[in-house]
């Protein structure tokens, strides 16, 4: 088992940019969710889905910030355009139904925003 | 919805001393609480856990325990060691069903000094 796969490991990039987060979850896993990580807000939880659907984005901080989940092996998080506030360690996270699991995290993504 | 409290926000211990770090949730609903270990540049991953059917759960230095009652769980970390330094995340949730996401709490730093 790979465990949760993330790309890239760091992005930096500057004011104004695009920038597109990647995420694989574990095979089999059905949750997926997108966590943003700071010093001063800690573990935040962005958006999760369940079977590819996007179940509660409440945590998503502004129409800047999209996420989506085409197939069961893949989502992705956008930022349009990025702000300096923005840099962060983005995590993604995965896990099943089945009542006996926890979420297991991926390596995460280092965003800077200049 | 759910809210956790985690206390203390740091921990400073010598090492060989026990470690205690204590969670308070609200939704008297929730019934699954793991706790998760995170080392500078990792990520969080998942140390031990507990569900509302057990009082106590123990896995060599490490013990949780939970009290339904009071809705609060505590982390017991015992001879503490210089690489149980890290920060540690409390976490709650309505296990199965609809919901599939956990509610963490803050982060404790532990300190251990050798």
């Amino acid at each position: 088992d790979a465990g949760v796969i993330q790309s890239p490991r760091h992005e930096v990039t500057e004011m104004g940019q695009e920038v597109t987060l990647r995420c694989k979850p574990i095979s089999g896993h059905d949750y997926l969710f997108w966590y943003r990580q700071t010093m001063m807000r800690g573990l935040e939880l962005l958006i999760y889905f369940n079977n590819n659907v996007p179940i509660d984005d409440s945590g998503m901080p502004e129409d800047r910030f999209s996420a989506k989940m085409p197939n069961a092996s893949f989502s992705t998080l956008k930022i349009q355009p990025s702000e300096p506030r923005d840099s962060a360690v983005y995590f993604c996270a995965s896990r099943r139904t089945v009542s006996t699991d926890t979420q297991y995290f991926g390596p995460g993504t280092r965003l800077t925003v200049l | 919805g759910e809210n956790v409290e985690q206390h203390p926000s740091t921990l400073s211990v010598q090492e060989g001393d026990s470690a205690v770090i204590k969670c308070t949730y609200s939704d008297s609903a929730s019934n699954y609480f793991p706790w998760y270990k995170q080392e500078l540049g990792k990520r969080p991953q998942l140390i031990i856990d507990i569900r509302s059917n057990v009082g106590e759960k123990k896995d060599q230095r490490i013990a949780v325990t939970l009290n339904k009652t009071a809705k609060h769980f505590s982390l017991h970390i015992t001879e503490t060691q210089p690489e149980d330094s890290a920060v540690y995340f409390c976490a709650a949730s309505i296990d199965g069903g609809s919901q599939g996401n956990l509610i963490f709490g803050k982060g404790t730093k532990l300190s251990v000094k050798p």
